[in-house]
């Protein structure tokens, strides 16, 4: 089974406008960590924001939030004042437990591609 | 800080030939590396968990032979794909996260490598 669902393959938002980017993810342990990075063409993975599962407050950094929901096991993306440079994909990853318990990996979504209009 | 140079970004090699990947962390000691492979349009499918000082873990369906990593120091690690085939032409992309680093810290990724195996 999948851990970490994105359901929209491409989204396509104009200049200024937010932007949700979903993602889904399925785990056991109480204990997780949720990433979103963001791929441009070029290759490089840049990362974005992070939210633990022990977190009370949504997670922001700048233009960037991330809507929690954890009864429903969802960590959506939102991008305010969507500019030209976000355009973009955008990863959702999950670890499983904690870095300073044992926890050894991340692992991706399918990723959603991104494309901001003028 | 917390760079990550991976080495060379492209490569163009013959099939049966080996071809060797270089990943340094430049500022940051890094115990744990990461190997991921990423098709055109797909999501990082991770390869392997790259120890220092001690042999790597292969995901499952990851052939240990042919993509030989080794991690000698704390600060690089090196995957080798050897008796290359055009069908492992792909993206190689290393990450590494900040030892002894809070469990919000992201991993740090290479720009990536992309192999064509001619």
């Amino acid at each position: 089974a999948q851990k970490i669902t994105q359901t929209q393959p491409g989204m396509f938002v104009q200049e200024k406008e937010a932007v949700t980017l979903d993602c889904t993810y399925d785990t056991s342990d109480p204990s997780y960590g949720l990433f979103w990075y963001k791929q441009p063409s070029s290759g490089e993975m840049i990362f974005l924001i992070y939210q633990g599962s022990y977190d009370q407050q949504n997670a922001t950094e700048g233009r960037y939030s991330l809507n929690f929901q954890k009864a429903r096991k969802s960590a959506n993306l939102v991008i305010s004042a969507s500019q030209l440079g976000d355009s973009a994909m955008y990863f959702c990853a999950m670890r499983e437990g904690r870095w300073d318990q044992g926890a050894q990996k991340l692992v991706f979504g399918q990723g959603t591609r991104l494309t901001i209009n003028p | 800080g917390a760079v990550v140079s991976q080495h060379p970004s492209r490569v163009i090699c013959k099939s049966g030939t080996s071809v060797k990947i270089e990943c340094r962390s430049l500022d940051f000691q890094a115990t744990t590396m990461f190997w991921y492979r990423q098709f055109p349009k797909q999501s990082l499918m991770l390869m392997a968990t790259s120890n220092e000082g001690s042999k790597a873990t292969y995901e499952q369906g990851v052939e240990k032979d042919k993509f030989l990593i080794n991690h000698a120091s704390l600060t690089l690690s090196t995957l080798t794909v050897t008796s290359a085939h055009p069908e492992d032409s792909s993206f190689y992309i290393c990450s590494a996260r900040v030892t002894g680093r809070a469990n919000n810290s992201p991993l740090h990724f290479g720009n990536g490598t992309r192999l064509t195996v001619t």
